[in-house]
C-alpha cells in the first residue's frame, strides 16, 4: 500500500542553522501539507500546497519557513534559521482529491531537536 | 476559529475493557471529523472517519458518532487489546478541506 515516507527520522541542529525536511508524498496525490507537533501539545497546521504554489498557511509559517517540490516526488520543508522553539514533529501529509471528506495520508514525522 | 478539545491523557485500561476517548469540536459550517492512530514509531493513521452529523464512523471494533447537537465525537470500543496501545488524535476538516485541526492526543496503554 502506497505511503508518505519523510527523511531524515531524527534531525538535530544548531541554533541559527539552515534544516530541510523531505518528503515523499504518495505518487497520485495533489495536495501536500506540512504540520508540527511541539512535545505535549496539539498538532498544527503549517501549510498547504498545490498546483506548484502555497495554497494556505498559518500564522507560524513565518519568513523563516518556506516549502518548495523540487521535482515530482520530493516535498520539502526548509526553516532557515533555526530557533529552539522549533524543536518538534514535524508531519507530512498528501491527499488525492479535494473536499471536505478526503483524509489526508501523514508520514512517520521527523523529530527536529535544536539545541 | 475551529478548533478540537480531547480528554486528556494517559490512560491505562485492562486487555478486554471498554474504552472511550472523549472529543469536542469547535466549527464553522459542516466540518467532517476523524479519528486517527499512532503507533509506536509511525505516522499518523486514519482510524475513521464521520463527514455528516450523525454519521458514525467505525473500524477495527472502534466506533464514533458525528453528534452535531452535542459537537461530540466520542471514540469508543468494547474491548480493547494489547495492540490497541497508541496514541489516538480526533481531528477535524475545516469546509475548504484543505486544513486539518487536531486535538493533542491521547495516549492509551493497554496492559495484559
Amino acid at each position: 500500500e502506497p505511503e508518505v515516507t519523510q527523511t531524515p527520522s531524527h534531525q538535530v541542529t544548531q541554533m541559527g542553522q539552515e534544516v530541510i525536511l523531505r518528503c515523499v508524498p504518495i505518487s497520485n496525490h495533489l495536495y501536500f501539507y506540512w504540520y508540527r507537533q511541539i512535545l505535549g501539545q496539539k498538532v498544527e497546521f503549517l501549510v498547504s500546497f498545490y498546483n506548484n504554489e502555497i495554497s494556505e498557511k498559518s500564522e507560524i509559517f513565518d519568513d523563516q519557513f518556506s516549502v518548495e517540490r523540487p521535482d515530482g516526488s520530493n516535498f520539502t520543508l526548509k526553516i532557515r534559521s533555526t530557533k529552539l522553539e522549533d524543536s518538534a514533529m514535524y508531519f507530512c501529509a498528501s491527499r488525492k482529491l479535494a473536499g471536505v471528506s478526503n483524509e489526508q495520508f501523514f508520514g512517520p514525522g521527523t523529530r527536529l531537536t535544536v539545541l | 476559529g475551529d478548533s478540537v478539545t480531547q480528554m486528556e491523557g494517559p490512560v491505562t485500561l485492562s486487555e478486554e475493557a471498554f474504552l472511550t476517548i472523549n472529543c469536542t469540536y469547535t466549527a464553522t459550517g459542516y466540518p467532517s471529523l476523524f479519528w486517527y492512530v499512532q503507533y509506536p514509531g509511525e505516522g499518523l493513521q486514519l482510524l475513521l472517519k464521520a463527514t455528516k452529523a450523525d454519521d458514525k464512523g467505525s473500524n477495527k471494533g472502534f466506533e464514533a458518532t458525528y453528534r452535531k447537537e452535542t459537537t461530540s465525537f466520542h471514540l469508543e470500543k468494547g474491548s480493547v487489546q494489547v495492540s490497541d496501545s497508541a496514541v489516538y488524535f480526533c481531528a477535524l476538516s475545516d469546509r475548504t478541506g484543505n486544513q486539518f485541526y487536531f486535538g493533542t492526543g491521547t495516549s492509551l496503554t493497554v496492559i495484559p
